[in-house]
């Protein structure tokens, strides 16, 4: 199995700031990888696909890069609203794993 | 706009069989485009796939699982549902079920639909 290894595990930050999360993967994916963010008691929420791909109806303040083994998901200009738990998801192949997620807190 | 919502038992007995089903309305399930999928989530952790099928009935399921898993799809009700075998406390779990999109024909897919999540408490 591809595994998937995200940091942080948590990262405080303030409204406005500019944050960046790292996603490994221990094999080469290509651009196969997927971003979510979930807030508690919610399901998980597509942002991005296909490593840089913007999901309809994400703010552009999201975006993803990266290719082969080291991928990230920037957030720039954090709102109050972006505070959540962030999953990076590969897309290689069966069986998907994720990464074990990115807490964002609040400063 | 596409929903999906799980149903069923809240709490299953160790050793019992987990059932659920996901209801899929605004959209059909047996669109050539998408597989259907079920994930899970133990309290306060991270994400686990479970399984995708296709309309046609076509599975995959994760290798720690497929001993003990069963997706199926009845594309009359538009649902899809999933059996766990011989359940324990580690599988108590938030399970969502989710759509899965990507490019045809490959295993190259992500989840761009959720239903709410069902928790699943394995107690006695």
């Amino acid at each position: 199995d591809i595994q998937m290894t995200q940091s942080p595990s948590t990262l405080s930050a303030s409204v406005g700031d500019r944050v960046t999360i790292t996603c490994r993967a221990s094999q080469s994916i290509g651009s196969w990888l997927a971003w979510y963010q979930q807030k508690p008691g919610k399901a998980p929420n597509l942002l991005i696909f296909k490593s840089s791909t913007l999901e309809s109806g994400v703010p552009s303040r999201f975006s993803g890069s990266g290719s082969g083994t080291d991928f990230t998901l920037t957030i720039s200009g954090l709102q109050p609203d972006d505070f959540a738990t962030y999953y990076c998801q590969h897309c290689r192949d069966y069986p998907y794993t994720f990464g074990q997620g990115t807490k964002l807190e609040m400063k | 706009q596409l929903q999906l919502q799980e149903s069923g038992p809240g709490l299953v007995k160790p050793s019992e069989t987990l059932s659920l089903t996901c209801s899929v309305s605004g959209g059909s399930i047996s669109s050539s485009r998408y597989y259907w999928a079920w994930i899970r989530q133990p309290p306060g952790k991270g994400l686990e796939w479970i399984g995708n099928i296709y309309y046609s009935g076509n599975t995959y399921y994760s290798p720690s699982l497929r001993s003990r898993v069963a997706i199926s799809v009845d594309t009359s009700k538009s649902h899809f549902s999933l059996q766990l075998r011989s359940v324990t406390a580690a599988d108590t779990a938030v399970y969502y079920c989710a759509r899965s999109i990507g490019v045809s024909s490959t295993p190259y897919k992500w989840f761009d639909y959720w239903g709410q999540g069902s928790l699943v408490t394995v107690s006695s």
